[in-house]
C-alpha cells in the first residue's frame, strides 16, 4: 500500500517554464488537495478536490491549475514558474465517508530560478 | 476568516518531561481539529483528530483536547522522548463539506534533549 506517491521530490525550474507535479493516491480516497509549506508561513490550500470531477480554490490559487480526471491523481500544473513559488508542496487525501484523517505524500521541493 | 495561532513557535524540554503544546483559532464554528507531526524534510503525519462534539482524544502517551466555546485545543505529550523531536501543527476543518481544505496553525518546534 503506498498511500499518497508525489513526485518529483526536487525539481528546479527557470522562470516562465511550465511543469506539472504529480499525486497519486492508491486508498480510494475522495478527497484531495494541494498544499504548499514556506518558512514562517505555515501551510497554505492551493486547491482542493471532494471527488472526481469537482475541483475549488483555496487561499493561494494565482498561478496553479488542477484537474480531477480521476479519483487516484490530483495533479497541479504551475503555468508560468515565477520565484515566489519556490516553496515545498504536498498533497493530501482523506476518505468521505467517515471522519478519517488526513493523509500527506512527503513532498516536492521546487525552486525557481 | 479563520486564523489559527500556536503559541509558543519553539520548545526546548529535557527528556521524561510532561509537555503541553497550545492550539487557538479564532471561529468556533469548526467540523474537527487534527494534530499533526513533521519530521525535518518530511510528510505530515496526523496524530489524532478530535470532532468537533469531542472533548479530548487519547493515542499512547498523547491526549488532545478540544473547547471549541473558547477556541483552543491542547496536546498533551507524557514523558517526553529524544524521538518525540518534531514540528507539530494543528489544523481545523470548517465545514463537513471542506475534505482535505484544512486552516494551519504555523507549529511548534518541539527539541527534546537526552
Amino acid at each position: 500500500n503506498a498511500g499518497v506517491t508525489q513526485t518529483p521530490k526536487f525539481q528546479v525550474l527557470k522562470t516562465g517554464q511550465s511543469m506539472t507535479l504529480q499525486c497519486a493516491q492508491d486508498m480510494n480516497h475522495e478527497y484531495m488537495s494541494w498544499y504548499r509549506q514556506d518558512p514562517g508561513m505555515g501551510l497554505r490550500l492551493i486547491h482542493y478536490s471532494v471527488g472526481a470531477g469537482i475541483t475549488d480554490q483555496g487561499e493561494v490559487p494565482n498561478g496553479y491549475n488542477v484537474s480531477r480526471s480521476t479519483t487516484e491523481d490530483f495533479p497541479l500544473r504551475l503555468l508560468s514558474a515565477a520565484p515566489s513559488q519556490t516553496s515545498v508542496y504536498f498533497c493530501a487525501s482523506s476518505r468521505r465517508d467517515r471522519l478519517e484523517k488526513l493523509f500527506f505524500g512527503s513532498g516536492t521541493q521546487l525552486s525557481v530560478l | 476568516k479563520q486564523e489559527v495561532t500556536q503559541i509558543p513557535a519553539a520548545l526546548s524540554v529535557p527528556e521524561g518531561e510532561n509537555l503541553v503544546l497550545n492550539c487557538s483559532f479564532t471561529d468556533s464554528a469548526i467540523y474537527n481539529l487534527q494534530w499533526f507531526r513533521q519530521d525535518p524534510g518530511k510528510g505530515l503525519t496526523s496524530l489524532l483528530l478530535i470532532q468537533s462534539s469531542q472533548r479530548e482524544q487519547t493515542s499512547g502517551r498523547l491526549n488532545a483536547s478540544l473547547d471549541k466555546s473558547s477556541g483552543r485545543s491542547t496536546l498533551y505529550i507524557a514523558a517526553s522522548q529524544p524521538g518525540d523531536s518534531a514540528t507539530y501543527l494543528c489544523a481545523v476543518s470548517p465545514r463537513p463539506q471542506a475534505g482535505t481544505a484544512l486552516i494551519f496553525g504555523k507549529g511548534t518546534t518541539l527539541s527534546v534533549s537526552s
